[in-house]
């Protein structure tokens, strides 16, 4: 069964914590992003990889970090240096580079600080 | 700059009455228009989008959008409302210049009544 999996589905961290929300995908998709969703706001870009070992910071990276080091697996990092971490999050993929393909979403991760 | 708008918070409609989300847009160029829908604490699903060609898209779930360039407006609608479409719909815009952008509306809440 195809598609894209984020773990876990509600987190919690305390203040200055560093916590890691994983994002696997098994459609074979170059592209792989991570949104963040606020209510009332839509999502925003945090950060996007095209390829393996490559990735650009989106329209609000401060206070996030991310890795690819495999093609399925795009793992985001919120770090203490995130200011108001408590958000859904949401990880897509997209295959190639073309204008015209939809993304395709997971379910999320609910992430409030306690 | 690309931006979608979605001027309605929130739109109430009886089940069986014909339905209606709006959405507009700013692009510098060809737009590349897509409709998304979110159930509570759920990722994204793709509903439709509009690339080229007629201006009347049918898409998932008996969803359909009407892209009118003049007006600048690519509105999802329904003929017949069903209680299971109430969620939050999402129309979002392509960058041309970075196909891994899509700038997002701020989501529009349905609400359909029986």
């Amino acid at each position: 069964d195809g598609g894209i999996t984020q773990s876990p589905k509600y987190l919690f961290r305390k203040e200055g914590q560093n916590v890691t929300l994983s994002c696997e995908q098994n459609l074979n998709h170059d592209a792989m992003y991570w949104y963040r969703q606020d209510p009332g706001q839509g999502l925003r870009l945090i950060y996007y990889s095209q390829i393996v070992n490559d990735f650009q910071k989106g329209d609000i990276a401060e206070g996030y970090s991310v890795s690819r080091e495999k093609k399925e697996s795009f793992p985001l990092t919120v770090t203490s240096a995130q200011k108001n971490p408590t958000a859904f999050y949401l990880c897509a993929s997209q295959p190639g580079q073309s204008l015209n393909t939809e993304a395709f979403f997971g379910q999320g991760t609910r992430l409030t600080v306690v | 700059a690309q931006s979608v708008a979605q001027p309605e918070d929130q739109v109430n409609v009886a089940e069986g009455n014909p339905l209606t989300v709006k959405c507009t847009y700013s692009v510098s160029g060809n737009p590349y228009l897509f409709w998304y829908v979110q159930y509570p604490n759920r990722g994204l699903q793709f509903l439709l989008k509009y690339i080229t060609g007629d201006n009347l898209v049918k898409g998932s779930y008996g969803f359909e959008a009407e892209f009118n360039k003049s007006q600048t407006s690519f509105h999802l609608k329904k003929p017949s409302a069903l209680v299971s479409d109430s969620a939050l719909y999402f129309c979002a815009v392509r960058d041309i210049n970075n196909f891994n952008k899509f700038y997002f509306g701020s989501g529009t809440k349905l609400n359909v009544k029986p």
